[in-house]
């Protein structure tokens, strides 16, 4: 059974940073491209960020270009996202999701994390 | 790249439920639709158009051409009731979602 867990997310200050981590298992990890996908309390999904199986390649929503990057270890199945220079507007639930290539579909969700803008 | 949804739309017990979602050349793109219930996880009910994964239901069905993909309810159950949103890629390597529709089964 395809499972991706999320964890990290909490309460950070404006200009702060946070890194949120995602713990896949039931498939071969390294076999796919992963994203980061949020939800903002009350509105609709938005993509965030996605890499490609091997790490060769990464890319972001504008809004986050330049604060987040995203990263993975395939050895250790796992997902991450550092959040640095951190604004209000990205206080959100954080959904750590799978990619399918062939499908060319989101396929599997994890719980999500929520991370908390605040001062 | 914008997709553009209803954001509520309402359908009694039994009925059929029709979700719209518009983008320039949609068509041309592979279009998926995830549901949302209250406080839980997207879950993928539609990929490639039409296509249903594994263990949803057949009451769910899609379609998509020129600037349109459409979400297709029949005889939709209060069980529906959820947020549905369509999602596409494009080849600029961006991945777009729909704002989303409220579906309300009265």
């Amino acid at each position: 059974e395809v499972q991706l867990v999320e964890s990290g997310g909490g309460l950070v200050q404006p200009g702060g940073s946070l890194r949120v981590s995602c713990l896949a298992s039931g498939f071969t990890f390294s076999s796919h491209w992963m994203s980061w996908v949020r939800q903002s309390p009350g509105r609709g999904l938005e993509w965030v960020a996605h890499i490609k199986e091997d790490g060769s390649q990464r890319f972001y929503v504008d809004s986050v270009k330049g604060r987040f990057i995203l990263s993975r270890d395939n050895a250790e199945n796992s997902l991450y996202l550092e959040m640095k220079t951190v604004k209000v507007e990205d206080t959100a639930v954080y959904y750590c999701v799978r990619w399918s290539r062939a499908d060319l579909t989101f396929d599997h969700w994890g719980h999500g994390t929520l991370v908390t803008v605040s001062s | 790249y914008d997709l553009t949804q209803p954001p509520s739309v309402s359908v009694s017990p039994g009925q059929t439920a029709t979700i719209t979602c518009s983008g320039d050349r949609l068509g041309d793109k592979y279009a998926s639709w995830y549901q949302q219930m209250a406080g839980q996880s997207p879950v993928l009910i539609i990929y490639q158009d039409s296509k249903r994964p594994s263990g949803i239901p057949e009451r769910f069905s899609g379609s998509n051409s020129g600037n349109t993909a459409t979400l297709t309810i029949s005889g939709t159950q209060a069980m529906d009731e959820a947020d549905y949103y369509c999602q596409a890629w494009d080849s600029r390597n961006a991945w777009a979602f729909g704002g989303g529709t409220v579906l309300t089964v009265l």
